[in-house]
């Protein structure tokens, strides 16, 4: 799986939209984009992916460049319970269920009332 | 979406004892579940990958006998930390997946053992 790179931590304001950035700049053809949040002493939460269209849903809108080589998650109107660390993570999904999630160290997003 | 569920969410158990920690899925049948441990300000490290019906398979340096992994049915996963010492202290959360067309991930709410 193509290696990610997030910034370490992010301030968001209370109602404002939290953008979050990740590079991944070596993704294969074939590799989707994940996005997992977690929020202190829980569990990861799944909130989207895509290969190279532009998703959203209830939770966030995903925005993958033309050329796949990075990305942006997207909380229109951050609350304070979207505090929490944000996993970028690509991967080829495999039906099979067996090949397990890697975390890398994510971006810890704060936002701020 | 698929619920995991974890039991406990929280433990306190005394040096040299055993605890064991219990995986779900609910609402879908998993033929592997992963363990993964979590300590404080750092990310998940995968420990163990759990096959029903089978062996687990351990990531480099953790140690099997220590850290005993049963999958009895395929919506239970059990992990039972064997002989606790204050450094097993840690976040442990279990993971599924589910089957056919659905690829995300999903994760219990963790279990926080304190060795004391």
């Amino acid at each position: 799986d193509a290696k990610t790179t997030q910034p370490t931590s992010m301030d968001c304001a209370e109602g404002r939209a939290a953008n979050l950035p990740c590079n991944h700049s070596t993704i294969s053809g074939n590799e989707y984009v994940y996005w997992y949040r977690q929020i202190h002493s829980q569990g990861p939460q799944y909130i989207i992916h895509g290969l190279k269209n532009n998703e959203t849903n209830e939770m966030a809108s995903l925005i993958i460049t033309e050329d796949r080589k990075s990305s942006t998650l997207i909380l229109p109107h951050a609350t304070l319970r979207d505090t929490a660390v944000y996993y970028c993570i690509v991967r080829v999904p495999r039906n099979s269920g067996n090949t397990p999630l890697v975390f890398g160290k994510g971006t810890r997003l704060s936002v701020i009332a | 979406g698929a619920v995991v569920s974890q039991h406990p969410s929280r433990v306190i158990c005394k040096s040299g004892t055993s605890v064991k920690i219990e995986c779900r899925s609910l609402d879908f049948q998993a033929t592997t579940m992963f363990w993964y441990r979590q300590f404080p300000k750092q990310s998940l490290m995968l420990m163990a990958t759990s096959n029903e019906g089978s062996k687990a398979t351990y990531e480099q340096g953790v140690e099997k006998d220590k850290f005993l992994i049963n999958h009895a049915s395929l919506t239970l996963s059990t992990l039972t930390v064997t002989s606790a010492h204050p450094e097993d202290s840690s976040f442990y959360i279990c993971s599924a997946r589910g089957q056919g067309g659905n690829t995300e991930a999903f994760f219990g709410q963790g279990t926080r053992l304190t060795v004391v």
